[in-house]
């Protein structure tokens, strides 16, 4: 199975800082990369998802894609303690038309 | 609310019982799955329905048994479960693309199913 790699944090970074998660993934194949968000106890809620090379803004956040280099990555600006969850990076899988793989997530404490 | 929801919310059996998960989603979305969540690991994909087409990860043990009679419903029915069976069980639902095609086409997901095997 393709691996789909995160750090599992905690990453701690204090409010109104942005927060930087990673995430790299095996399948230079890859095309389609999501982003989702998961407080503890609930179910993970997407945040943003990428395909092309470069940057997409949305409010908040940043999504990066490097596929030469095999990582996405999730920026977010003016860092709330709201913010404080795992976030999940997940890879849509080469000749499949809906299945993703996930990483582990990233655990993120935004301090007040 | 993400338009997706799953009944019960918790549920506690014995590893002789049988049980069934149950998920509907109202957004018109044509493809649902079935994802197990167990601690310190990734989220991992039990089952997928999309237009009558069934998709299953191999490594899924058969006392998980899935149905899905239409495009909103889709059931995982339960029997002999084992301790490590617990876990929380998520649904999810999206758009299905072509096989070959690069359109985005996100999941949304239940609130889950916390379970616990005794």
């Amino acid at each position: 199975q393709k691996e789909v790699e995160q750090n599992s944090g905690p990453l701690s970074v204090p409010e109104g800082a942005i927060a930087s998660l990673n995430c790299t993934y095996s399948d230079r194949g890859s095309q389609s990369f999501f982003w989702y968000r998961q407080y503890s106890g609930k179910s993970p809620e997407l945040i943003m998802f990428i395909y092309s090379n470069g940057d997409k803004e949305d409010g908040r956040f940043t999504a990066q894609l490097n596929k030469a280099s095999q990582y996405v990555s999730l920026l977010i600006r003016d860092s709330q303690p709201s913010d404080s969850a795992t976030y999940l990076c997940a890879v849509k899988i080469p000749n499949s038309g809906y299945a993703l793989n996930f990483g582990k997530g990233t655990s993120l404490l935004v301090t007040p | 609310e993400t338009g997706v929801t799953q009944t019960p919310r918790h549920l506690v059996m014995g590893m002789t019982n049988k049980k069934s998960l149950k998920c509907e989603q109202h957004l018109g979305h044509n493809a649902m799955y079935w994802y197990k969540q167990s601690a310190k690991k990734p989220l991992e994909l039990m089952f997928v329905y999309s237009l009558e087409e069934r998709v299953e990860n191999n490594s899924v043990p058969s006392r998980f048994s899935p149905e899905c009679p239409n495009s909103s419903h889709l059931f995982l029915h339960l029997h002999t479960l084992q301790p490590e069976d617990s876990a929380l069980y998520l649904c999810a639902s999206s758009q299905k693309v072509q096989i070959s095609g690069t359109g985005v086409r996100e999941q949304y997901f239940g609130p889950g199913t916390r379970l616990t095997v005794t």
